[in-house]
């Protein structure tokens, strides 16, 4: 079954630790995004890709860091997480309409 | 500067009554329009895409419209397992594929 998945569904981190959220889809999409949404807020998008070896940043500036070496893979990094990282990082993948993962909560104590 | 304004913030309704919600947008060059659930601690699910004035799409109790100013999500005789969140979106024309949401309506069925 097609589908997209993010790990960890939940992560509760000390300040200055380096974190990577994975995020995968097996759907063959070549255009994947990452947004940022605080609780009751909107979605925000902080970067996206339209293909291998491609990524760019999106409307909302983040700290954080996006691979793309492989289609379905599109992992987002970030190097020395701080409190104002808590927030839920949403992946998504789609040609036009764009089909989200499950979120991974983070909390960075 | 392009805006999606979604109406109202929140709305509670019994089991039954229908109501709408609305989206409007002020943006140059609309190419498309979309409609998600949102439940709590999870990730939006794709319900419908418009793309031109008086176009309609409808799932169930769900009903999207489209002018050239809004759109409306129609809810028919709602049922509790409809409360969620739901996000509208906007592409545009000079945006690639990249999605603009508006904050939502947090809707509320009661038994």
């Amino acid at each position: 079954e097609a589908d997209i998945y993010q790990t960890p569904r939940y992560l509760v981190i000390g300040t200055g630790k380096k974190i990577t959220l994975e995020c995968s889809q097996t759907m063959g999409h070549d255009k994947m995004y990452w947004y940022q949404q605080d609780p009751g807020m909107e979605l925000h998008l902080i970067h996206y890709s339209y293909g291998v070896n491609s990524t760019e940043k999106g409307d909302l500036s983040s700290e954080s860091t996006v691979s793309r070496i492989r289609t379905e893979h599109f992992p987002l990094t970030l190097e020395s997480a701080r409190p104002s990282h808590t927030s839920q990082y949403l992946c998504a993948s789609g040609e036009n309409e764009q089909f989200f993962g499950p979120g991974t909560r983070l909390t960075v104590l | 500067e392009d805006q999606v304004t979604q109406s109202p913030e929140a709305l509670r309704l019994q089991e039954g009554e229908s109501s709408s919600l609305n989206c409007s947008y002020t943006v140059s060059g609309l190419r498309g329009l979309f409609w998600y659930r949102q439940d709590p601690g999870k990730g939006p699910e794709f319900l419908f895409t418009l793309y031109s004035a008086g176009e309609e799409k409808e799932k169930e109790r769900l009903k999207a419209t489209l002018t050239k100013k809004e759109s409306f999500l129609h809810i028919t005789a709602p049922k509790p397992e409809d409360s969620a969140t739901y996000l509208c979106a906007v592409q545009l024309n000079n945006a690639g594929n990249m999605l603009t949401f508006g904050g939502g309506t947090r809707l509320m069925v009661k038994p």
